[in-house]
């Protein structure tokens, strides 16, 4: 089976700090991509990044960073620079044939 | 402007009634989903269509259905044998393949009356 963990329920950081979100998975799979999603208070579900299985160069946008272990299946977001519109669940995602397993959720919020 | 749409925003059910949530793409996207989040929980695969005229259940179909009769729409219809239906569902569309990212609409509100 293919499981997604996120292990921080809820996580706080102060504005223009920076902060990672861990994320481990598992799965038999050899080819897959791996995929960070955030959720405002609106619900609506944004891309923030995602990741090849088989690039080894860690995915990068803008303050948004990844740090890909696949020996250890791990992939943690690193947020840079953390903004008050930053605040949001986020949710860490594995894709297999043509479906995403998500993890429960990490809730972070952004201090001023 | 491309996109996903859902209506409506908010829906309300009684007992033992059936009601059809509605999802839209006009992003020529093959792959259409439907997922229930429920607090505390990530997203659950409902039901998915990777062409029209077909589809298969996910992780928890148990209590709803599906049609693909188009490929812009994927409506979803939680029936009275679905016990525990108040959850906010969102559905999904995508092209075909792992490297295909999916995209969601603004999801629908399920409160059972």
């Amino acid at each position: 089976a293919q499981t997604v963990t996120q292990s921080q329920p809820e996580m706080s950081v102060q504005e223009a700090e920076t902060v990672t979100l861990s994320c481990t998975y598992d799965t038999s799979e050899s080819n897959y991509y791996l995929f960070w999603y955030k959720q405002p208070p609106s619900r609506q579900m944004i891309l923030v990044i995602r990741q090849e299985a088989y690039k080894q160069q860690n995915a990068t946008e803008n303050r948004f960073s990844v740090n890909f272990q696949k020996a250890a299946k791990s992939f943690s977001l690193k947020i840079s620079d953390s903004q008050l519109g930053d605040t949001a669940m986020y949710f860490c995602a594995f894709s297999y044939g043509n479906k995403l397993v998500f993890g429960a959720g990490t809730i972070l919020r952004v201090k001023s | 402007d491309g996109g996903i749409t859902q209506s409506p925003k908010y829906l309300f059910r009684k007992e033992g009634q059936n009601v059809t949530l509605s999802c839209e793409q006009n992003l020529n996207h093959d792959a259409m989903y439907w997922y229930r989040q429920d607090p505390g929980q990530g997203l659950r695969l409902i039901y998915y269509s990777q062409i029209v005229n077909d589809f298969q259940k996910g992780d928890i179909a148990e209590g709803y259905s599906v049609s693909r009769e188009k490929k812009e729409s994927f409506p979803l219809t939680v029936t009275s044998a679905q016990k525990n239906p108040t959850a906010f569902y969102l559905c999904a569309s995508s092209g075909v393949g792992i490297q295909e990212t999916q995209y969601f609409g603004p999801g629908t509100r399920l409160l059972v009356l």
